[in-house]
């Protein structure tokens, strides 16, 4: 199993372009995540889907948006890059928590995004 | 905001030592989690403690938790070399799937 996956591991862009981050999960979770994470800080949460179809706005929404695709898939779309949004993303998945299951989130290896 | 603040934000201990680490949040929480980062990875899941409980053992971490006092205490033991890491909490509140993490405590274990 593969885990949590993303693409790319590493991205430049300028000012005003747009891109998507991919995201995928094998482990059948029905909650993902998406974070960012600035040089020497914790990770910030910038949208998160508790189940297939749904998503929902976390501390920092703006300028993001995302498409739960599929059980599998989550990604994040940047429509106008800012030099703000330079910053390490990661996206993560988890069960939904019950009083019987734990709902530690599982991690990809980063996105590394820089905007000039 | 809901995110948790770290203290000490770094620590530099000598391999066999103790490390702990501490972790304060603002409002009411369904459980804390403690993470583990490795410089330029992803984050590791470490440990999960309910609100309901006071004290969790996963061996050689101790994880405390005080609601009263909305903190909690994180305990490496006889601390390796490979233990060297930024150690973050994250609460995770009513809504069970929104988790709020703290700024981390950079731990550095010198051989």
């Amino acid at each position: 199993n593969a885990g949590v996956t993303q693409t790319p591991k590493f991205q430049v862009l300028k000012t005003g372009q747009s891109m998507t981050l991919q995201c995928a999960q094998d482990m059948n979770h029905n909650s993902m995540y998406w974070y960012r994470q600035d040089p020497g800080m914790g990770l910030r949460l910038i949208y998160y889907s508790a189940s297939e179809g749904t998503t929902d706005k976390g501390e920092v929404p703006n300028g993001y948006n995302v498409s739960r695709l599929n059980k599998r898939e989550f990604s994040l779309r940047l429509e106008s890059a800012a030099p703000s949004q330079t910053s390490v993303y990661f996206c993560a998945s988890s069960e939904i928590w019950t009083r019987k299951r734990h709902n530690e989130q599982f991690f990809g290896p980063g996105t590394r995004l820089t905007v000039l | 905001s809901q995110q948790g603040e770290e203290d000490p934000q770094a620590l530099s201990i000598q391999e066999g030592e103790n490390a702990t680490m501490n972790c304060s949040y603002k409002t009411s929480i369904n459980n804390l989690q403690w993470y583990r980062q490795n410089s330029g990875r992803g984050l590791v899941h470490l440990i999960l403690i309910r609100s309901n409980e006071r004290e969790k053992h996963s061996g050689r971490l101790r994880v405390t938790l005080d609601t009263s006092k909305k903190s909690s205490s994180l305990l490496i033991t006889a601390s390796r070399a490979a233990d060297t890491a930024s150690y973050f909490c994250a609460t995770v509140e009513g809504n069970f799937n929104k988790f709020y993490f703290g700024s981390g405590t950079k731990l550095n274990v010198k051989p």
